[in-house]
């Protein structure tokens, strides 16, 4: 099955920074890759997602990309501000079976 | 937001119950999911639903039971709680099998 690596487990950044999220996948199958963010309290959230038809996505200050050769990807979050902090997850899915997520990574804005 | 709720938000039993976790939702999304979230363990699938009365296992699956007998309705049970089972239970749905949308919650404890 497959296996979604998440790095780093803890990231903290001063605010108006940028974070970077990574995660490697081990099936070569899968084609669907989603970020979720946890705020304290609530359930994930889905905030970006990116299929293996693509490179690169983008939305506001928020953007991820993939490298299907190297089978990974990396949720990237520019100007960061206080309402970020929080757990982010990445998953990886075939399409045909279950999403598997990563282990989360919890990311502190220092203002 | 998908128009997940779950309830309760919280419960406490003592270990040897039967407990019933619900699940609704108001998209009239064919997939649905229940996960438990544990520390260092990320989000774990338990059971799956593709349509109404069709039910599938996840990794975790042991000592747990679905149902599902109307599209909005996923129920999970555990048919008799032990303290392994202390956790956080979040359901999600979806109208295709990987974009998946999650609801608030469940704390349960098992005394």
């Amino acid at each position: 099955g497959e296996n979604v690596e998440q790095h780093p487990s803890t990231l903290s950044v001063q605010e108006g920074d940028s974070a970077v999220i990574k995660c490697t996948y081990s099936d070569s199958a899968s084609n669907y890759f989603p970020w979720y963010k946890q705020e304290l309290g609530k359930g994930p959230q889905l905030i970006i997602d990116i299929r293996s038809n693509v490179g690169e996505k983008k939305d506001q200050r928020i953007a991820v990309t993939l490298n299907k050769t190297a089978k990974h990807f990396s949720l990237h979050i520019t100007e960061t501000q206080p309402e970020d902090s929080a757990v982010y997850f990445c998953a990886a899915s075939n399409s045909k079976e279950k999403l598997t997520f990563g282990t989360g990574t919890r990311l502190t804005i220092i203002p | 937001d998908a128009g997940i709720t779950q309830s309760p938000r919280h419960k406490v039993t003592e270990t040897g119950t039967p407990v019933t976790l619900r699940c609704h939702q108001t998209e009239n999304h064919r997939y649905m999911y229940w996960y438990r979230q544990d520390p260092g363990h990320g989000l774990r699938l338990i059971h799956y639903s593709y349509g109404v009365k069709d039910t599938d296992k996840g990794e975790v699956s042991d000592g747990y039971s679905v149902s599902r007998s109307k599209t909005e309705d996923f129920l999970l049970t555990l048919e008799s709680a032990t303290s392994s089972q202390t956790s956080v239970y979040f359901c999600a749905s979806g109208a295709i099998t990987d974009t998946q949308y999650f609801g608030p919650g469940t704390r349960l404890t098992v005394l």
